[in-house]
């Protein structure tokens, strides 16, 4: 039972990145998803939850309009498409599965560093 | 919806009684949750629905608390278990983190 992130790196101020999940050892389609970002020494962020089937997606106010959040569940994976990223969206972003209809999370990956600079 | 989390860190000894607490600005109902990180590491899931354990969490943790204030206890503080907690309401979106206690020996 895992999850793994991919896609983080080195991207300049206004670039685009887009992050991915892939979940194994459990039925993908019945749980929520969730992004988290931590910052160095900071309390994590969370940043959008997508719902079993992928109908409906949750934004913090912070990425609301950047971000965008899908799942296709054929690959059990949970992608997170980043745009106008900033200095200030240089974090650790965690995959993170929602318990059982509520959007605690029992299950986290490794997380993924997105650096943001010039 | 803010979380407070008391203290910011915490020194104590081994065997200790450790509580931390969780101040909601506002009434999340049992919606809170207690996570350990470990540097370097993942959230690990301590406790859900406030008192719940989640399967395979030693038994000197527990929580406690209803509406907008929660605690959590390390009752016989152990070695392994020097770490950052943090507390989350899942009452409503936006989900909220506490801002951490750092527990050191």
């Amino acid at each position: 039972v895992q999850l793994v992130e991919s896609g983080g790196g080195l991207v300049r101020p206004g670039g685009s990145l887009r992050l991915s999940c892939e979940a194994s050892g459990f039925t993908f389609g019945t749980f929520a998803m969730t992004w988290v970002r931590q910052a160095p020494g900071q309390t994590p962020q969370w940043l959008s939850s997508i719902t079993n089937n992928g109908r409906g997606t949750f934004y913090a106010d912070s990425v609301k309009g950047r971000f965008t959040l899908s799942r296709d569940n054929s690959k059990n994976t949970v992608y997170l498409q980043m745009t106008g990223l900033s200095v200030d969206d240089s974090a650790v972003y965690y995959c993170a599965k929602g318990a059982s209809g509520y959007h605690y999370f029992d299950l986290w990956g490794q997380g993924t560093v997105v650096t943001v600079s010039s | 919806i803010q979380m407070t989390q008391s203290p910011a860190s915490l020194s104590a000894s081994v065997g200790d009684r450790v509580t931390i607490t969780c101040q909601a600005s506002r009434d999340i109902r049992h919606y809170l949750s207690w996570y350990q990180q470990m540097p370097g590491k993942a959230p690990k899931l301590l406790i859900y629905d406030v008192s719940t354990l989640e399967i395979g969490v030693p038994s000197r943790f527990s929580g406690g608390g209803s509406g907008t204030h929660f605690t959590f206890t390390i009752s016989g503080l152990q070695p392994e278990d020097i770490a950052t907690y943090y507390c989350q309401q899942y009452g409503d979106f936006p989900l909220t983190f506490g801002g951490g206690t750092k527990v050191e020996i």
